[in-house]
Formats: structure tokens, sequence, C-alpha cells
């Protein structure tokens, strides 16, 4: 499977640290995205970075992309209570064409006040 | 306002029976997309569709039928519905073009008892 995998499946911290979601997958791709879904409703996209792009910013959002090692992570900084939710990462591998994701499992981030 | 609507948010039925899931789209996208989420198996595509009357399968679209025939709606219809097919599913919409996020609904919450 192309599938893409998050690590850790959980993660709980404190409001105001950093929390840290990493994402792996198989076979080169075109783009690597990540989605937040909070509970009982649908996946909202967060941050898209391509496969010649190595590090994106987005506010409180960083996401780096390391192709020799086909893993990418998420870091939210200065977390907050509204940051709790599960985050995956998606990745495209039809290289323009047929488009179309492999999602991951998940993480499921809590924020604790 | 504009968006991707899925109804009904929540149904139960029962094996055998036929149901079908609707997804509209405001944003003119051209490609649509149905996933299930199940626990420990994150989001799988079941179908998804370039644009009106073109239609393929994702990775698990054994028992599920989609059509195509107007660009804003893209309907999900299990004709004999199993035990197996309770799940979340989400409908999502795209321009289609790589680098493009996918836009979510807030899923059908089907039982089948």
């Amino acid at each position: 499977s192309q599938q893409g995998e998050e690590d850790p499946q959980a993660l709980s911290i404190q409001e105001g640290e950093n929390a840290t979601m990493n994402c792996s997958y198989k076979t080169s791709i075109n783009n690597l995205q990540w989605y937040r879904q909070n509970s009982g409703r649908g996946l909202v996209h967060l941050i898209l970075i391509r496969s010649n792009e190595r590090e994106k910013h987005s506010g409180r959002l960083r996401v780096t992309l390391d192709t020799s090692k086909k893993s990418s992570s998420l870091l939210i900084t200065a977390s907050r209570a509204a940051d709790t939710a599960s985050y995956f990462c998606a990745t495209d591998h039809s290289g323009g064409s047929n488009y179309k994701l492999t999602f991951g499992k998940g993480t499921l981030l809590t924020v604790n006040p | 306002d504009a968006g991707i609507t899925q109804s009904p948010r929540y149904k139960i039925t029962e094996t055998g029976r036929q149901v079908t899931l609707m997804c509209h789209q405001t944003w003119s996208h051209s490609y649509m997309f149905w996933y299930r989420q199940d626990l420990g198996h994150g989001l799988r595509l079941i179908y998804y569709s370039a644009a009106a009357d073109i239609t393929d399968k994702g990775e698990v679209p054994d028992g599920y039928v989609v059509s195509r025939s107007k660009t804003e709606n893209f309907p999900l219809t299990l004709e004999s519905a199993t035990r197996s097919q309770t799940s979340v599913y989400f409908c999502a919409s795209s321009h289609g073009q790589s680098n493009q996020p996918q836009h979510f609904g807030d899923g059908t919450r089907l039982s089948i008892l």
C-alpha cells in the first residue's frame, strides 16, 4: 500500500507546548498535504507541500518534507486547546493526472488547558 | 452559502436494504470523491469522479455504486447493505489538478443492523 502512516497515533500535551507529528510514505509523491479533523466533522485542509519543497509555514504550522527519507513532519507551535483534533497526512502519487490522495490513519492530538 | 453538503447526516438501516447517500457541491469542482472512515483504517477511497459521467474505482469499491450525471452531485448507493458497510462516509471535491486541496463534507454516519 502507498498509504502514509502518522506517528505517534496519539499525542497529549499542555497548552503552550509545541506538537510534532510525523508521516512516512512508501513511494514517490507529487505533493503531501496535511488535514485536520475535529470530532464529528469533515477534514479541513491545512497545508500542502510540493515534492520540490523542503519546508513550508502557515501561521503556527510548520511542515517539512524529506523526500530522500520519504517522510514529513507537522509542527504546531504554541498549541491551544482548540488545536485538539485528529491530524492526517495525505499523499498525491498521481504525478499530475488522475488526481487522488492516499490518507494515513491519523494522529489524535489532545491539548490540555 | 457555497460548499459541500452531505445528506443524511445519520442513517440507520437493515442488511439487504438499498441506501443512497447524497453529496452536493456548489464550487463546480471537476473532481469528487467518496471515502469511508473506520477505526484502525483511516480514510479509504471508495470511488471518485473526474467529471460528469466519468467515474473510477478506488481502494474499496465492492458493494458500492456511484453515478455523476451532473457536475455538482455525486450520490453513493449501497445496493444491498451489509453490516461491514457500517461506517462514516465522507464526500469531498477538488479542482482536480494536482497541488489542489480536497474539500470535505461533514459526513454521513451509517449504521446497518
